[in-house]
Protein backbone atom coordinates (compact mmCIF):
# COMPACT_ATOMS: atom_id res chain seq x y z
CA UNK A 1 0.00 0.00 0.00
CA UNK A 2 0.66 3.69 -0.20
CA UNK A 3 3.44 4.88 2.23
CA UNK A 4 3.54 8.20 4.11
CA UNK A 5 6.62 8.98 6.24
CA UNK A 6 6.91 12.14 8.93
CA UNK A 7 9.99 13.45 10.21
CA UNK A 8 10.47 13.34 13.03
CA UNK A 9 8.98 11.05 14.47
CA UNK A 10 8.81 12.94 18.36
CA UNK A 11 11.07 16.54 19.11
CA UNK A 12 11.08 18.46 22.24
CA UNK A 13 11.35 21.95 22.12
CA UNK A 14 11.83 24.90 24.20
CA UNK A 15 8.78 27.75 24.29
CA UNK A 16 9.17 30.40 22.13
CA UNK A 17 10.63 27.84 19.27
CA UNK A 18 10.00 27.22 15.82
CA UNK A 19 10.07 23.20 15.02
CA UNK A 20 9.13 22.39 11.33
CA UNK A 21 7.51 18.78 10.95
CA UNK A 22 8.14 17.03 7.47
CA UNK A 23 5.29 14.93 5.40
CA UNK A 24 6.40 12.90 2.48
CA UNK A 25 4.73 10.46 0.36
CA UNK A 26 6.97 8.03 -0.56
CA UNK A 27 5.25 5.73 -3.67
CA UNK A 28 3.02 8.05 -5.09
CA UNK A 29 2.38 11.73 -5.90
CA UNK A 30 0.02 13.75 -3.47
CA UNK A 31 -2.10 15.96 -4.82
CA UNK A 32 -3.47 16.97 -1.41
CA UNK A 33 -2.24 16.76 1.95
CA UNK A 34 -4.30 17.20 5.59
CA UNK A 35 -2.69 18.09 8.94
CA UNK A 36 -4.69 16.81 11.65
CA UNK A 37 -3.80 17.43 15.87
CA UNK A 38 -4.90 14.60 18.09
CA UNK A 39 -4.35 15.57 22.18
CA UNK A 40 -4.86 12.50 24.47
CA UNK A 41 -7.58 10.50 24.04
CA UNK A 42 -9.43 12.89 21.85
CA UNK A 43 -10.15 12.26 17.83
CA UNK A 44 -8.01 13.59 15.06
CA UNK A 45 -9.02 16.83 14.55
CA UNK A 46 -8.13 18.87 11.32
CA UNK A 47 -6.19 21.41 10.72
CA UNK A 48 -5.53 22.57 7.41
CA UNK A 49 -5.32 21.12 3.99
CA UNK A 50 -2.46 22.02 1.51
CA UNK A 51 -2.60 21.20 -2.32
CA UNK A 52 0.54 20.78 -3.73
CA UNK A 53 1.53 24.92 -5.26
CA UNK A 54 -1.13 26.59 -3.45
CA UNK A 55 -1.74 28.29 0.03
CA UNK A 56 -3.19 25.82 2.33
CA UNK A 57 -6.62 26.37 3.68
CA UNK A 58 -7.31 26.64 7.75
CA UNK A 59 -9.89 25.07 9.71
CA UNK A 60 -11.66 27.61 11.87
CA UNK A 61 -9.83 28.56 15.09
CA UNK A 62 -6.56 27.55 13.30
CA UNK A 63 -4.38 30.38 13.21
CA UNK A 64 -2.19 30.14 9.96
CA UNK A 65 0.23 32.59 11.41
CA UNK A 66 1.15 30.37 13.93
CA UNK A 67 1.16 27.04 11.72
CA UNK A 68 2.76 27.38 8.32
CA UNK A 69 2.44 24.89 5.84
CA UNK A 70 4.11 24.38 2.85
CA UNK A 71 3.32 22.02 0.27
CA UNK A 72 6.48 22.85 -2.04
CA UNK A 73 6.15 19.32 -4.51
CA UNK A 74 3.72 16.56 -5.00
CA UNK A 75 5.52 14.65 -2.19
CA UNK A 76 6.29 16.66 0.52
CA UNK A 77 4.43 18.99 2.63
CA UNK A 78 5.83 21.32 6.06
CA UNK A 79 4.02 22.14 9.09
CA UNK A 80 5.99 24.26 11.25
CA UNK A 81 4.64 25.62 14.42
CA UNK A 82 6.26 29.03 15.21
CA UNK A 83 6.84 30.21 18.56
CA UNK A 84 5.50 27.37 20.15
CA UNK A 85 4.38 26.99 24.00
CA UNK A 86 3.20 24.54 25.91
CA UNK A 87 -0.27 24.04 24.58
CA UNK A 88 1.08 23.46 21.21
CA UNK A 89 1.92 19.87 22.76
CA UNK A 90 0.08 17.60 20.79
CA UNK A 91 0.71 14.71 18.65
CA UNK A 92 0.68 15.82 14.72
CA UNK A 93 -0.60 13.64 12.06
CA UNK A 94 -0.27 14.13 8.29
CA UNK A 95 -2.07 12.24 6.00
CA UNK A 96 -1.77 12.40 1.81
CA UNK A 97 -4.25 11.59 -1.11
CA UNK A 98 -3.92 10.88 -4.53
CA UNK A 99 -6.24 11.41 -7.44
CA UNK A 100 -5.56 7.68 -8.13
CA UNK A 101 -6.25 6.41 -4.63
CA UNK A 102 -9.99 7.51 -4.60
CA UNK A 103 -11.15 8.62 -1.75
CA UNK A 104 -8.62 7.41 0.28
CA UNK A 105 -6.04 8.67 2.46
CA UNK A 106 -2.93 7.50 4.00
CA UNK A 107 -1.85 8.79 7.58
CA UNK A 108 2.14 9.01 8.50
CA UNK A 109 3.13 7.59 11.77
CA UNK A 110 2.65 10.55 13.43
CA UNK A 111 4.88 13.62 15.14
CA UNK A 112 5.15 14.21 19.19
CA UNK A 113 5.69 17.45 20.03
CA UNK A 114 6.55 18.41 23.41
CA UNK A 115 6.86 22.13 24.54
CA UNK A 116 8.82 23.08 27.54
CA UNK B 1 -23.79 20.56 14.22
CA UNK B 2 -22.35 17.12 12.81
CA UNK B 3 -21.31 14.19 15.18
CA UNK B 4 -19.79 11.42 14.82
CA UNK B 5 -20.43 9.14 17.85
CA UNK B 6 -18.43 6.31 18.94
CA UNK B 7 -18.39 4.26 21.85
CA UNK B 8 -16.61 5.29 24.13
CA UNK B 9 -16.03 2.91 26.64
CA UNK B 10 -13.27 0.59 25.99
CA UNK B 11 -14.58 -3.13 24.53
CA UNK B 12 -13.14 -6.04 25.96
CA UNK B 13 -13.69 -9.35 24.35
CA UNK B 14 -12.42 -12.84 24.52
CA UNK B 15 -9.97 -13.95 22.19
CA UNK B 16 -12.33 -16.15 19.41
CA UNK B 17 -15.29 -14.10 19.76
CA UNK B 18 -16.77 -11.41 17.42
CA UNK B 19 -16.41 -7.94 18.15
CA UNK B 20 -18.82 -5.36 17.31
CA UNK B 21 -18.05 -1.83 16.96
CA UNK B 22 -20.52 0.98 16.49
CA UNK B 23 -20.69 4.70 14.59
CA UNK B 24 -23.06 6.64 14.90
CA UNK B 25 -23.58 10.16 12.89
CA UNK B 26 -25.62 13.35 12.88
CA UNK B 27 -26.07 16.29 10.54
CA UNK B 28 -24.13 14.11 7.79
CA UNK B 29 -25.35 12.82 3.97
CA UNK B 30 -21.99 11.09 3.38
CA UNK B 31 -21.26 9.59 0.40
CA UNK B 32 -18.89 6.97 2.10
CA UNK B 33 -17.08 6.06 5.14
CA UNK B 34 -14.10 4.77 6.38
CA UNK B 35 -12.93 2.79 9.38
CA UNK B 36 -9.29 2.75 10.34
CA UNK B 37 -6.89 1.40 13.01
CA UNK B 38 -4.94 3.26 15.42
CA UNK B 39 -2.64 1.60 17.85
CA UNK B 40 -1.22 3.95 20.86
CA UNK B 41 1.43 6.67 19.46
CA UNK B 42 0.82 6.14 15.76
CA UNK B 43 -1.18 7.54 13.18
CA UNK B 44 -4.27 5.46 11.83
CA UNK B 45 -4.16 2.86 9.34
CA UNK B 46 -7.40 2.48 6.50
CA UNK B 47 -9.30 -1.13 6.92
CA UNK B 48 -12.54 -0.12 4.83
CA UNK B 49 -14.34 2.11 2.88
CA UNK B 50 -18.13 1.74 2.11
CA UNK B 51 -19.90 3.59 0.15
CA UNK B 52 -23.47 4.76 0.83
CA UNK B 53 -25.01 2.27 -1.94
CA UNK B 54 -23.64 -0.19 -0.09
CA UNK B 55 -24.57 -2.07 2.38
CA UNK B 56 -21.94 -4.59 3.55
CA UNK B 57 -18.27 -4.87 2.68
CA UNK B 58 -15.79 -7.47 3.56
CA UNK B 59 -12.77 -7.90 4.02
CA UNK B 60 -10.71 -11.04 5.13
CA UNK B 61 -11.96 -11.11 9.31
CA UNK B 62 -13.34 -7.73 9.02
CA UNK B 63 -17.22 -6.72 7.88
CA UNK B 64 -18.90 -3.05 7.97
CA UNK B 65 -22.02 -2.18 7.51
CA UNK B 66 -23.50 0.95 6.27
CA UNK B 67 -27.08 2.28 7.31
CA UNK B 68 -28.01 5.47 5.69
CA UNK B 69 -31.63 5.52 7.17
CA UNK B 70 -30.29 5.16 10.69
CA UNK B 71 -27.15 6.65 10.10
CA UNK B 72 -24.88 4.34 11.46
CA UNK B 73 -22.60 1.84 11.05
CA UNK B 74 -21.28 -1.13 12.30
CA UNK B 75 -17.83 -2.84 12.00
CA UNK B 76 -17.36 -6.60 13.33
CA UNK B 77 -14.14 -8.45 13.38
CA UNK B 78 -15.28 -11.93 13.45
CA UNK B 79 -12.59 -14.86 15.58
CA UNK B 80 -10.83 -12.13 17.37
CA UNK B 81 -7.23 -12.02 18.27
CA UNK B 82 -5.07 -10.19 20.45
CA UNK B 83 -3.27 -8.57 17.75
CA UNK B 84 -6.09 -6.96 16.99
CA UNK B 85 -6.32 -5.18 20.12
CA UNK B 86 -6.45 -1.25 19.12
CA UNK B 87 -8.82 1.85 18.83
CA UNK B 88 -10.55 1.66 15.68
CA UNK B 89 -11.71 5.08 14.08
CA UNK B 90 -14.44 6.04 12.30
CA UNK B 91 -14.23 8.52 9.54
CA UNK B 92 -16.83 10.89 7.73
CA UNK B 93 -15.73 13.27 4.61
CA UNK B 94 -15.74 16.55 5.63
CA UNK B 95 -17.30 19.92 4.07
CA UNK B 96 -14.02 20.79 2.59
CA UNK B 97 -13.05 18.28 -0.13
CA UNK B 98 -11.44 15.16 0.89
CA UNK B 99 -10.65 16.20 4.35
CA UNK B 100 -11.89 13.58 6.90
CA UNK B 101 -13.79 13.99 10.15
CA UNK B 102 -13.44 11.50 12.70
CA UNK B 103 -14.97 10.04 16.12
CA UNK B 104 -13.13 9.79 19.07
CA UNK B 105 -12.90 5.90 18.17
CA UNK B 106 -13.58 2.85 20.50
CA UNK B 107 -10.74 0.84 22.24
CA UNK B 108 -11.32 -2.81 22.04
CA UNK B 109 -8.84 -5.42 23.80
CA UNK B 110 -9.06 -8.99 23.48
CA UNK B 111 -7.67 -11.13 25.77
CA UNK B 112 -6.40 -14.65 24.76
Amino acid sequence: GAVVSQHPSWVICKSGTSVKIECRSLDFQATTMFWYRQFPKQSLMLMATSNEGSKATYEQGVEKDKFLINHASLTLSTLTVTSAHPEDSSFYICSARSSGLRDTQYFGPGTRLTVL
Amino acid sequence: SQKIEQNSEALNIQEGKTATLTCNYTNYSPAYLQWYRQDPGRGPVFLLLIRENEKEKRKERLKVTFDTTLKQSLFHITASQPADSATYLCALPGNSGYALNFGKGTSLLVTP
